[in-house]
């Protein structure tokens, strides 16, 4: 069963404290992205994966960094974390990149930064 | 900058009804354009991709077109149940971009009530 896997599911951090997401995919998928998604905006890209150590900027990248160490794994980080970084935030995967295949999201996870 | 605008915004149906919801987009010539489910609380997932210049699709209650010279996609829900409830989102898959980027809209929120 294909499957993309999100923790924590729930986050409430206070504004500078660091946080800490993790993503995993049981395909084998070589690429996985790191997306946001607000009220009335459409899902909005902060980085994506090609494969291990193999990262690159999004189109909102401030404020976040990530890390691919093993290929199933893929962490988005947030050094002192601001109010405005209070979203929902979607893993996703895909097998190669995606103008080639469809997309694999996870459930997502709730982060309020107090 | 490519844009995805979908509207209505939200729409309440009743149950055994049919709904149609739109998205427009501008630029990015050479795409596809995949429709997403996202329920509430959860990740999106895929129902159809359009590919051709003039594309139908259709998956059980869920049909949708695509006409690239317009650039302009419907999704049709026929026989609504109650757990068509959720966001339907229209993204393009830009075929050019060497990211492999996706631009979301911003989703139409489709409640079905008895």
């Amino acid at each position: 069963d294909m499957k993309v896997t999100q923790m924590p599911r729930y986050l409430i951090k206070r504004m500078g404290e660091n946080v800490l997401l993790e993503c995993g995919q049981d395909m084998s998928h070589e690429t996985m992205y790191w997306y946001r998604q607000d009220p009335g905006l459409g899902l909005q890209l902060i980085y994506i994966s090609y494969d291990v150590d193999s990262n690159s900027e999004g189109d909102i990248p401030k404020g976040y960094r990530v890390s691919r160490k093993k290929r199933e794994h893929f962490s988005l980080i947030l050094d002192s974390a601001k109010t405005n970084q209070t979203s929902v935030y979607f893993c996703a995967s895909s097998l190669y990149r995606v103008n080639q295949d469809t997309q694999y999201f996870g459930p997502g996870t709730r982060l309020l930064v107090l | 900058k490519t844009q995805v605008e979908q509207s209505p915004q939200s729409l309440v149906v009743r149950q055994g009804e049919n709904c149609v919801l739109q998205c427009n987009y501008s630029v990015t010539p050479d795409n596809h354009l995949r429709w997403f489910k996202q329920d509430t609380g959860k990740g999106l997932v895929s129902l159809t991709v359009l590919v051709d210049q003039k594309d139908k699709t259709s998956n059980g209650r869920y049909s949708a077109t695509l006409d690239k010279d317009a650039k302009h996609s419907t999704l049709h829900i026929t026989a609504t149940l109650l757990d068509d409830t959720a966001t339907y989102i229209c993204v393009l898959i830009d075929r050019g971009s060497a990211l492999g980027r996706l631009h979301f809209g911003a989703g139409t929120q489709l409640i079905v009530i008895p």
